[in-house]
């Protein structure tokens, strides 16, 4: 079965930190992956996409791949009260080709605490 | 929200009853998937299109169906309402091409009694 894995935390990060957020995946053919950001009673935000290994940096945010260890992380820099919240992680696993549907497999999200 | 509308936003019905959650877009866009979020078990496909009058079923089907017959509108039917389907019901959608980014609507708060 195609799994997702992340910690559930929570992660407690003090502010000006750097929050570091991981993930695993089963489905070594994957070629899209995410990371969404959900706010409580909110609906999840995508933040960041990165579909090659290495790093890929959006302001305050890094996404890292690693295709061989089947390894996703999100850095947070200078982490934020308003960073709290719950990440989750997602991953294609259809493959290339026309009969990719886009389907994605979520982990279960790790909680990130910001605290001042 | 990437101009995705979910209607209505907060639903209580009764076990036994039918219901039916609408998901809107003005985006265009080809794909279109219900999900559904719970405690524990984090975001669960329960349906998805690929074109008007095209889908197919996720992980978490059973109980539920779905029709697509415009492309800006994928409804999501619980013929029979359970107490296991209470839940927050999300729907996102997602462009042509390879990119296969997602964007959600604001969700549907679900109780069934």
């Amino acid at each position: 079965q195609k799994e997702v894995e992340q910690n559930s935390g929570p992660l407690s990060v003090p502010e000006g930190a750097i929050a570091s957020l991981n993930c695993t995946y089963s489905d070594r053919g994957s070629q899209s992956f995410f990371w969404y950001r959900q706010y409580s009673g909110k609906s999840p935000e995508l933040i960041m996409s990165i579909y090659s290994n290495g790093d890929k940096e959006d302001g305050r945010f890094t996404a890292q791949l690693n295709k061989a260890s089947q390894y996703v992380s999100l850095l947070i820099r200078d982490s934020q009260p308003s960073d709290s919240a719950t990440y989750l992680c997602a991953v294609n696993h259809n493959g290339q080709g026309s009969s990719n549907t886009g389907k994605l497999i979520f982990g279960q999200g790790t909680t990130l605490q910001v605290k001042p | 929200d990437a101009g995705i509308t979910q209607s209505p936003r907060h639903k209580v019905t009764e076990t036994g009853t039918p219901v039916t959650l609408r998901c809107h877009q003005t985006e265009n866009h080809r794909y279109m998937y219900w999900y559904r979020q719970d405690p524990g078990h984090g975001l669960r496909l329960i349906h998805y299109s690929y074109g008007v009058k095209d889908t197919d079923k996720g992980e978490v089907s059973d109980g539920y169906s779905v029709s697509r017959s415009k492309t800006e509108d994928f409804l999501l039917t619980l013929e029979s309402a359970t107490s296991s389907q209470t839940s927050v019901y999300f729907c996102a959608i997602s462009g042509s091409g390879t990119s296969y980014e997602q964007y959600f609507g604001p969700g549907t708060r679900l109780t069934v009694t």
